[in-house]
């Protein structure tokens, strides 16, 4: 079975810098699929990033971009330019190719909050 | 606009009184599931669907019942609530195919039972 490792339950930072949020998973398969899903107060899940373990490249979207590492299965997010709006919960979350029933595996989440 | 609604998003009963939480998408989405999230430990799969009449467990199928009758609606159904079934739930929906699409999220149903 999969497990997905979160070991920073609270991260805080300054409006306008930059955080690091990091996430390790442990799994057997070759083929797989990491995610950051992202939860504000309204308890929304919103997708903020995702990538596929075969491709080398690091994703990006705007000021989100992860750091994979697959030989160390480590899949950290970094955002820069922090903003208020950011503040939220981040879960991590794994999954295998589809033909597993599209099941997510999430980590406990890590709760950042931007302050000014 | 492409959603997924849940019914009700609190909801407040006493331990054995059957209740069902009823999940809705607008996509034609052939995959949906339902998560409970608990503080300290994320989100786990309860129950997932592939298509109409195709159900399979999850991590923490006890004490959940689920149906898909049609291909738009998931409900939840707990036939006897209990205390440690306390939680927010979310339901998802996805297409289902050879690549991995996105998740789309339901709002959440808090649930308390005493």
């Amino acid at each position: 079975a999969q497990t997905v490792t979160q070991s920073q339950p609270e991260m805080s930072v300054q409006e306008a810098e930059t955080v690091t949020l990091s996430c390790t998973y442990d799994t057997s398969e070759s083929n797989y699929y990491l995610f950051w899903y992202k939860q504000p107060p309204s308890r929304q899940m919103i997708l903020v990033i995702r990538q596929e373990a075969y491709k080398q490249q690091n994703a990006t979207e705007n000021r989100f971009s992860v750091n994979f590492q697959k030989a160390a299965k480590s899949f950290s997010l970094k955002i820069s330019d922090s903003q208020l709006g950011d503040t939220a919960m981040y879960f991590c979350a794994f999954m295998k190719p589809p033909a597993a029933a599209s099941k997510l595996t999430f980590g406990t989440g890590t709760r950042l909050q931007v302050t000014l | 606009e492409a959603q997924v609604t849940q019914n009700p998003r609190y909801l407040i009963t006493v331990t054995g009184k059957k209740l069902t939480v009823t999940c809705s998408q607008n996509m034609n989405h052939e995959y949906m599931s339902w998560y409970r999230q608990d503080p300290g430990l994320g989100l786990r799969q309860i129950y997932y669907s592939m298509n109409v009449e195709v159900t399979d467990k999850g991590d923490v199928p006890e004490g959940y019942k689920v149906s898909r009758k049609e291909k738009r609606n998931f409900p939840l159904i707990l036939e006897s609530p209990s205390p440690n079934q306390t939680s927010l739930y979310f339901c998802a929906s996805s297409r289902s195919g050879r690549t991995v699409y996105e998740q789309y999220f339901g709002p959440g149903t808090r649930l308390t039972v005493t």
